[in-house]
């Protein structure tokens, strides 16, 4: 199964930026991936699909200040601006058919705190 | 709109059904998902269906014992469980995509405690 790997926890002042990290395996460095973000007591919220290609897809809503990019085996998600409402959990997941198996998986998540 | 009911207590080994009533968009359009979280834990993918009904697929944690199925009549989701463990204790999102695709709307997700 692929592995995503996601520092757990990240900070910035408000104002600032933050990049956040997802690291594929090396079998799956090439896969498309989603961004998630979970607000505290709240449901997941989608915030974009990064292709292989490296174009991005958005979620409704999602500001301009959310931004994605790719390099090798790493996914990135950036936010500018920091706001005291990006305090969440944000996921990266994959989905994947593996021996005619479709399975999705999460990364372990990274707790970001605006200071 | 995705909302979930159907959770609660159950004793091990027993058995639950989650509905999830679909609304605000064409529901045999998308492949859906359901999603859960263990208290305090991460996100885990349990079992998607494609959009026909035909085609699932399950995480190995619950596989052989829960069945995912869809109503396109009803827009509605299904995730039937048995044989209930401690450990399959989580709040069960509904989700629309996630089955070779993202995971772009979720429910608020249903409750499901496992205890004896």
């Amino acid at each position: 199964l692929p592995v995503l790997t996601q520092p757990p926890s990240a900070s910035a002042l408000l104002g600032a930026s933050i990049k956040l990290t997802c690291t594929l395996s090396s079998d799956h460095s090439t896969y498309s991936i989603e961004w998630y973000q979970q607000r505290p007591g709240r449901s997941p919220q989608y915030i974009m699909k990064i292709h292989s290609d490296g174009s991005l897809t958005k979620g409704d809503g999602i500001p301009d200040r959310f931004m994605g990019s790719r390099s090798g085996a790493d996914r990135y998600l950036t936010l500018s601006n920091l706001q005291s409402d990006d305090e969440a959990d944000y996921y990266c997941g994959e989905s994947h058919t593996i021996d005619g198996q479709v399975g999705y998986v999460f990364g372990s998540g990274t707790k970001v705190s605006v200071l | 709109q995705l909302v979930e009911s159907g959770g609660g207590v159950a004793r091990p080994g027993e058995s639950q059904r989650l509905s999830c009533e679909a609304s605000g968009f064409t529901f045999d359009d998308y492949g859906m998902s359901w999603v859960r979280q263990s208290p305090g834990k991460g996100l885990e993918w349990v079992a998607g269906i494609d959009w026909t009904g035909v085609t699932s697929d399950y995480a190995d944690s619950v596989k052989g014992r829960f069945t995912i199925s869809r109503d396109n009549a009803r827009n509605s989701l299904y995730l039937q469980m048995r044989s209930l463990r401690a450990e399959d204790t989580a709040l069960y999102y509904c989700v629309r995509g996630g089955f070779l695709g993202p995971s772009d709307y979720w429910g608020q997700g249903a409750l499901v405690t496992v205890s004896s």
